[in-house]
C-alpha cells in the first residue's frame, strides 16, 4: 500500500531561525512528489514538484530536496517569517496513476514565534 | 487567489438538512475534484471529473452526490449526513486528468458541520 509519512506532526520555531520538514514515501513506481503550503482557512498552494531527476530545488526562502533511493525529501525553510506559519502537505504520485493516484501525507504544522 | 472559488466559505447542517456546496474555476482546466479533509487525517480524494465525465468514485456513501454540468463548475449534494462527515471539503482542478504531474489547484473550502 502507498504511503507517506510526515516528521514532524508539529513544529514551533522562533521568527528568523531554520527549520528542516521531512517526508518519506513507500509510492511505488515513483513519478514525482509535490509539496504544498495551507495557510490556515485556505486550501493548499504547491510550493515545488521534484521529480526523480532531481535533487534540489528552490523557491525563495524554500529549499526541497529529493533521495529517490532513500525514498525520503525534505523541506527547509531558510530565515522563517511569521507568514511561514502554516500546514505543509507532501504529496506523492505514482506514475501513470493521474491526480487519482497521489498519496497525501498529513502534514507538517508549523508555527513560526516572533 | 488560486482561481478556485468555494461557496460557502462555512456551513452548519443538521442531519436531515439538504444542503450543496458550490465550487467555481476561472482557470480553463478540464478536472475537477472533491476532497474531504479531516482534522489529522491525510486529504482523502472523493470524486473526479474529466471533460465533465466522472472518472473516479472513491466509495463515497451515497449521501454524497456530485454534479458537474460544465468543466467550470462542480457541485456537492449532500443530504441526510452523518456527525462523522463535519470536515473540511476541499475543490480542486487541473489541466485535465492525465500521468500524475499535474499541480493541483485548490480553492478554500467548505467547514461543514453536521450536528
Amino acid at each position: 500500500k502507498n504511503q507517506v509519512e510526515q516528521s514532524p506532526q508539529s513544529l514551533i520555531i522562533l521568527e528568523g531561525k531554520n527549520c528542516t520538514l521531512q517526508c518519506n514515501y513507500t509510492v511505488s513506481p515513483f513519478s514525482n512528489l509535490r509539496w504544498y503550503k495551507q495557510d490556515t482557512g485556505r486550501g493548499p498552494v504547491s510550493l515545488t514538484i521534484m521529480t526523480f531527476s532531481e535533487n534540489t530545488k528552490s523557491n525563495g526562502r524554500y529549499t526541497a530536496t529529493l533521495d529517490a533511493d532513500t525514498k525520503q525529501s525534505s523541506l527547509h525553510i531558510t530565515a522563517s517569517q511569521l507568514s511561514d506559519s502554516a500546514s505543509y502537505i507532501c504529496v506523492v504520485s505514482a506514475a501513470g496513476g493521474g491526480a487519482d493516484g497521489l498519496t497525501f501525507g498529513k502534514g507538517t504544522h508549523l508555527i513560526i514565534q516572533p | 487567489e488560486t482561481g478556485v472559488t468555494q461557496t460557502p466559505r462555512h456551513l452548519v447542517m443538521g442531519m436531515t438538512n439538504k444542503k450543496s456546496l458550490k465550487c467555481e474555476q476561472h482557470l480553463g482546466h478540464n478536472a475537477m475534484y472533491w476532497y474531504k479533509q479531516s482534522a489529522k487525517k491525510p486529504l482523502e480524494l472523493m470524486f473526479v471529473y474529466n471533460f465533465k465525465e466522472q472518472t473516479e468514485n472513491n466509495s463515497v456513501p451515497s449521501r454524497f452526490s456530485p454534479e458537474c454540468p460544465n468543466s467550470s463548475h462542480l457541485f456537492l449534494h449532500l443530504h441526510t449526513l452523518q456527525p462523522e462527515d463535519s470536515a473540511l471539503y476541499l475543490c480542486a482542478s487541473s489541466q485535465e486528468r492525465s500521468e500524475g504531474d499535474e499541480k493541483l489547484f485548490f480553492g478554500s473550502g467548505t467547514q461543514l458541520s453536521v450536528l
